[in-house]
């Protein structure tokens, strides 16, 4: 089983709406948590923290639930350039390595 | 400021041949990383280094591969022998001792013949 579970997609968004998906993990002792951005034939890129306690920042919201072992990411509002691959990413306490799901592809539609 | 360079961008290969693929990190940055990410699926992790010491290479899928970071700053990935399996982008990342963000290079997209 993958360290990091997510369904690829593709999400097609209408243009100004709110589209979420979340993945799971496997290992409870995952310490960190964040959402990565990759554009396609890009590098990934940092797109947020993810905290127990919820974290906004702009249009975007992440939740993390340790009980049940999955994360979450909420795009209110959606821009044509928010078409990208989300990719949530976990690691362990006193491990650097990041562990990757496949990505959730976003496809917003004018 | 200058980000994480990798050269070269693109690599063909034929079968058997040999391959170094080269990290620039960025200027400080203790801690480097190597992921492998073939077509639709996310990076997996290859191996890590702080400083020239490598202390993680449980992720380097055969004794094809080797990499090396000799004075602490760029760092090299080589694959002996490449296969068609070996096909996907080398993403090399680098974090400062503090911060935990790693910092992604272009990557190299190797194709193997």
């Amino acid at each position: 089983r993958k360290e990091v579970e997510q369904d690829p997609g593709p999400f097609n968004v209408p243009e100004g709406a709110t589209v979420a998906f979340n993945c799971t993990y496997s290992n409870s002792a995952s310490q960190s948590f964040f959402w990565y951005r990759q554009d396609c034939r890009k590098e990934p890129k940092l797109l947020m923290s993810v905290y127990s306690s919820g974290n906004e920042d702009g249009r975007f919201t992440a939740q993390l639930n340790r009980a049940s072992q999955y994360i979450s990411l909420l795009i209110r509002d959606s821009k044509l350039s928010d078409s990208a691959t989300y990719l949530c990413v976990v690691t362990r306490a006193g491990n650097n390595r990041l562990a990757f799901g496949k990505g959730n592809q976003v496809v917003v539609i004018p | 400021g200058a980000g994480v360079s990798q050269s070269p961008r693109y690599k063909v290969a034929k079968r058997g041949q040999d391959v170094a693929l080269r990290c620039d990190p960025i200027s400080g940055h203790v801690s480097l990383f190597w992921y492998q990410q073939a077509l639709g699926q996310g990076p997996e992790f290859l191996t890590y280094f702080q400083n020239e010491a490598q202390l993680d290479k449980s992720g380097l899928p055969s004794d094809r591969f080797f990499a090396e970071r000799p004075e602490g700053s760029v760092s090299t990935l080589k694959i002996q022998r490449t296969q068609q399996e070996d096909s996907a982008v080398y993403l090399c990342a680098s974090s400062s001792d503090r911060g935990y963000e790693q910092y992604f290079g272009p990557g190299t997209r190797l194709t193997v013949t």
